[in-house]
């Protein structure tokens, strides 16, 4: 069956620090693959995106995702973060027209 | 380009009522989809629409429906409400060609069940 995975459930960061949120999917083909980003209260905001092509994937608010076909992931980074990046991560996969979400990261960032 | 609308924001209703919620995609998007989340199941899908049918459907009872109307606006039906229907209601539309869909995400509608 196909799912999405990330084992993380919560992540607590120094300012300034790097960030790593990790993803694992199980699909059969090759994948889209989705980072999203959920603040309180608020709908979900598109961080990135795989569809195919350059495995290294550039997304807004300084955020980049690889693809690694071989570990079957989709690890999210940001080289530092800000006290506004405070919120729970998603990632997604894309099966035929229907979203299939991870059970989200709660990133918190201290000072 | 306005993103995707959701109303209302907030609703409480008590068990046994039903409730109708309402999302206007992104100009030009066909499709429509509608997800579930809840604190202890997640982000659940519960379907989809393009052009005003129903392509796509996740694993919810009957109670939960669904429609969309030519202008690509689309409407959510709970009927006979149970506690367990308390959640946040996200609408998502995009573009509806089936290949290497974006999906982008209205801000909710929090429903209360009393």
């Amino acid at each position: 069956a196909q799912s999405v995975t990330q084992p993380d459930i919560h992540i607590t960061v120094s300012e300034g620090a790097s960030l790593e949120l990790r993803c694992n999917y199980s699909y059969g083909a090759t994948p889209y693959l989705f980072w999203y980003v959920q603040s309180p209260g608020q709908g979900l905001q598109l961080l990135l995106k795989y569809f195919s092509g350059d495995t290294l994937v550039q997304g807004i608010k300084g955020f980049e995702a690889e693809f690694k076909r071989s570990q079957s992931s989709f690890n999210l980074r940001k080289p530092s973060v800000h006290w506004s990046d405070a919120a729970e991560y998603f990632c997604a996969v894309d099966s035929w027209g229907k979203f299939q979400f991870g059970a989200g990261t709660q990133v918190v960032v201290t000072p | 380009k306005a993103g995707v609308t959701q109303t209302p924001r907030y609703l409480i209703k008590t068990r046994g009522q039903q409730v109708t919620l309402s999302c206007s995609p992104i100009s030009g998007h066909r499709s429509v989809s509608w997800y579930q989340q809840t604190p202890g199941q997640g982000l659940q899908f519960l379907f989809e629409y393009f052009s005003e049918t129903q392509r796509n459907k996740g694993n919810f009872p009957g109670r939960f429906s669904g429609r969309q109307f030519s202008n690509s606006r689309s409407e959510m039906n709970v009927s006979t409400l149970e506690l367990g229907d308390s959640a946040l209601y996200l609408c998502a539309s995009s573009l509806g060609t089936g290949n290497q869909e974006t999906q982008y995400f209205g801000p909710g509608t929090r429903l209360l069940v009393l």
